[in-house]
Order: C-alpha cells, then structure tokens, then sequence
C-alpha cells in the first residue's frame, strides 16, 4: 500500500519569508506520479504540480519549487517570498501509474502573516 | 466550461436518514472519484469508478454506495446517516491511465452534518 506523509501539520511565516513544505512517500512500485494540491480558504483544491517518477528533474514555476528525491523519497514544495494569498491548506499525493486514485498526505496549514 | 460539479453544496441530515450525492463533469474524463475530508487526515477514497458501469471500493467504503450509470455521472448514497459521516466530501475525475495519467479535477465539495 501506498502512504505519504507531511510530517509539518501549520507552519506559520511573516510575509517574503521562504517556507519548505515537506513530503515523503512510501510505495513498492518504481513508476508512480506525485502531486501538489492547494486548498484555500473558500475550499476548493487547486492542482499546482505532477511529477514523474522517472523524471527527477527539479521544476521551478515563479515564486514556486519542487524538489524531488528518489533516494529519501521525498517531494518538497518551496514557496520564495511568501504572500499573504498563499496561506491554505497544502496537499502532497501519489498516484501509481498502474492504478489512477491518489493517495494524499494529512495536509499542511500555512499561514502568512502581513 | 464547468468541470466538476458537485450537488448538493451544504446538507444536514438526521441520523438514520438516506440521501444521495451528485457528480457529474463535462470533460468526458474516464475515472471519477468520491473523498471526504476531515480534519488531520487528509483526503481518503471512498469509493471510485475506472469507467461507465464499473465501481470499486477505496480506503473507507463501509456506509456508502455508488453508481456510475452514465459517464458523466458518478452517484455517492448514504444509506443510513452516521455522525461519524459528517465530512466534506470532494468528487474527481481524471483522464487516461498509465503514463497517460493527468491531474485529478475536483469539484466544489459537499459540507455534509449529520446530528
């Protein structure tokens, strides 16, 4: 079975502050995709990143960073000068590619504070 | 161009009493899905369809049913409402398998309060 865990329950950082998001997945199988989610506020889950287990290729989009590990089985999440609008919920998943149902991690709340 | 839309948006139910969530997408996706969300723990599978007339269970099936008469529809029922079924609960699709695999597109969510 598969399992991810975001070990980092609230994080709480003042405004332009960097802020690291950790995941770290467990699965037998070799080829499988991460995910990245965000849940504002209102609710809804917002997709920001899929990753392929065969593409350790770190990707950067704006203020936004992964960092994705094979050998510690981890995916992180960097957030470069953090605003206020990027507090919500962040979800870490993993979906195997022989299956398609995401298996997600318990979620980490950040808070920016102005 | 809507997605993923959920039916309906708030509901409170009594303990013991049925009723039936909605789904349906627009993006003619072949896999639907159904969470619920509470606190601390994430989203878990409840159920999920890998096609039309097809259903299998997921990490917490007990207390729900699903069907997936039409493509565009995926069907959540509580037969008998439980407080420990107060959640909010998100439907998905997506598209392709394998390598082929996109993102999950989730709804709106369902508040759901049993008391």
């Amino acid at each position: 079975a598969q399992k991810v865990t975001q070990a980092q329950t609230e994080i709480s950082v003042v405004e332009k502050e960097d802020v690291t998001l950790d995941c770290v997945y467990e699965t037998r199988d070799t080829t499988y995709y991460l995910f990245w989610y965000k849940q504002p506020p209102s609710g809804e889950l917002v997709f920001l990143i899929r990753r392929n287990s065969f593409d350790e290729q770190n990707e950067i989009s704006g203020r936004y960073s992964w960092n994705f590990q094979k050998s510690t089985s981890s995916f992180n999440f960097t957030i470069t000068a953090s605003q206020v609008v990027d507090s919500a919920v962040y979800f870490c998943a993993l979906s195997l590619v022989s299956g398609s149902r995401l298996t997600f991690g318990e979620g980490t709340q950040l808070t920016v504070n102005p | 161009n809507a997605g993923v839309t959920q039916t309906p948006k708030f509901r409170v139910l009594k303990t013991g009493q049925s009723m039936t969530l909605l789904c349906a997408q627009d993006m003619n996706h072949e896999y639907m899905y159904w969470y619920r969300q509470d606190p601390g723990m994430g989203l878990r599978l409840i159920h999920y369809s890998v096609g039309e007339g097809t259903t299998a269970k997921g990490e917490v099936p007990d207390g729900y049913n699903v069907s997936r008469l039409k493509k565009q529809n995926f069907l959540l029922g509580l037969e008998s409402a439980a407080p420990s079924q107060t959640s909010v609960y998100f439907c998905a699709s997506s598209k392709g398998r394998g390598r082929e695999l996109t993102e999950a597109f989730f709804g709106q969510g369902t508040r759901l309060t049993v008391v």
